[in-house]
C-alpha cells in the first residue's frame, strides 16, 4: 500500500529528444506527487509537483501527466538537454502530513 | 543561506569501527531524516525524527544509531554491526505536517568502508 513503483530503472535520450519516466502508487490516499532531480554526488532537489485535482502540470520543459483512475504519474522532459543527465526520483504524499514515499530512481543520460 | 550541511564529504572506516555521520539546519525544520543510497535501490529510510528526544526506525535501521538532542542536529552513527556500510549517505529535513511540501536535502556523505 505505501509502494511507489518507478520505470525505467536507466533512460538513455537524444538531445532534443523527449524523456518519460513513469512512476505508479497503490494508496489511494496519496494525493501530493513530487518529482526529485539528483546531480551526481548531490543530494536531490524538489524539481515540480502536483495534485491528484488536475491532470497535468508543466514548468518549463518539464510536465507532469497524472492519471489518478491508473493511479500512474509520469514526468516528461521536452527537448531534452545534456545538463538534464541526473537521477530522477518520484514521490507520494498526503498533504495532512506524512513522510515522502520515494519510487527507485531512474538514471538519465542525455547524450549530446 | 538556509540549508543541511553535511559532513564530511567523504569518509572512510575500518573493519569493526565505528563512525559518525554529521547533519546540521538551519531551517527551523522539525523533522529530519537519514537516508541511504546504494546504485539502482533508491533512497532507503535508516530513522527518521520529528521532535527532539525522539526518533523512529526506518526501513533498515539495523547497524546504525541516532540521537536528536539539539533540534538542528541529527548525527548518524553507522556501528560495526553494519555489515556492508559503504553507501552515499543522505540527511533531509522537512516541516512537520507539510512534509509533502519538500524535503530538503544536504549534499551527502560518502562511506567507503577500507
Amino acid at each position: 500500500q505505501q509502494q511507489v513503483k518507478q520505470s525505467p530503472q536507466s533512460l538513455i535520450v537524444q538531445k532534443g529528444g523527449i524523456s518519460i519516466i513513469n512512476c505508479a502508487y497503490e494508496n489511494t490516499a496519496f494525493d501530493y506527487f513530487p518529482w526529485y532531480q539528483q546531480f551526481p554526488g548531490k543530494g536531490p532537489a524538489l524539481l515540480i509537483a502536483i495534485r491528484p485535482d488536475v491532470s497535468e502540470k508543466k514548468e518549463g520543459r518539464f510536465t507532469i501527466s497524472f492519471n489518478k483512475s491508473a493511479k500512474q504519474f509520469s514526468l516528461h522532459i521536452m527537448d531534452s538537454q545534456p545538463g538534464d543527465s541526473a537521477t530522477y526520483f518520484c514521490a507520494a504524499s498526503w498533504t495532512s502530513g506524512s513522510r515522502l514515499t520515494f519510487g527507485e530512481g531512474t538514471q538519465l543520460t542525455v547524450n549530446p | 543561506d538556509g540549508g543541511i550541511t553535511q559532513s564530511p564529504k567523504y569518509l572512510f572506516r575500518k573493519e569493526g569501527q565505528n563512525v559518525t555521520l554529521s547533519c546540521e539546519q538551519n531551517l527551523n525544520h522539525d523533522a529530519m531524516y537519514w537516508y541511504r543510497q546504494d546504485p539502482g535501490q533508491g533512497l532507503r529510510l535508516i530513522y527518521y525524527s520529528q521532535i527532539v528526544n525522539d526518533f523512529q526506525k526506518g526501513d533498515i535501521a539495523e547497524g546504525y544509531s541516532v540521537s536528536r538532542e539539539k533540534k538542528e542536529s541529527f548525527p548518524l552513527t553507522v556501528t560495526s554491526a553494519q555489515k556492508n556500510p559503504t553507501a552515499f549517505y543522505l540527511c533531509a529535513s522537512s516541516i512537520v505536517g507539510r512534509e509533502a511540501y519538500g524535503y530538503t536535502f544536504g549534499s551527502g556523505t560518502r562511506l567507503t568502508v577500507v
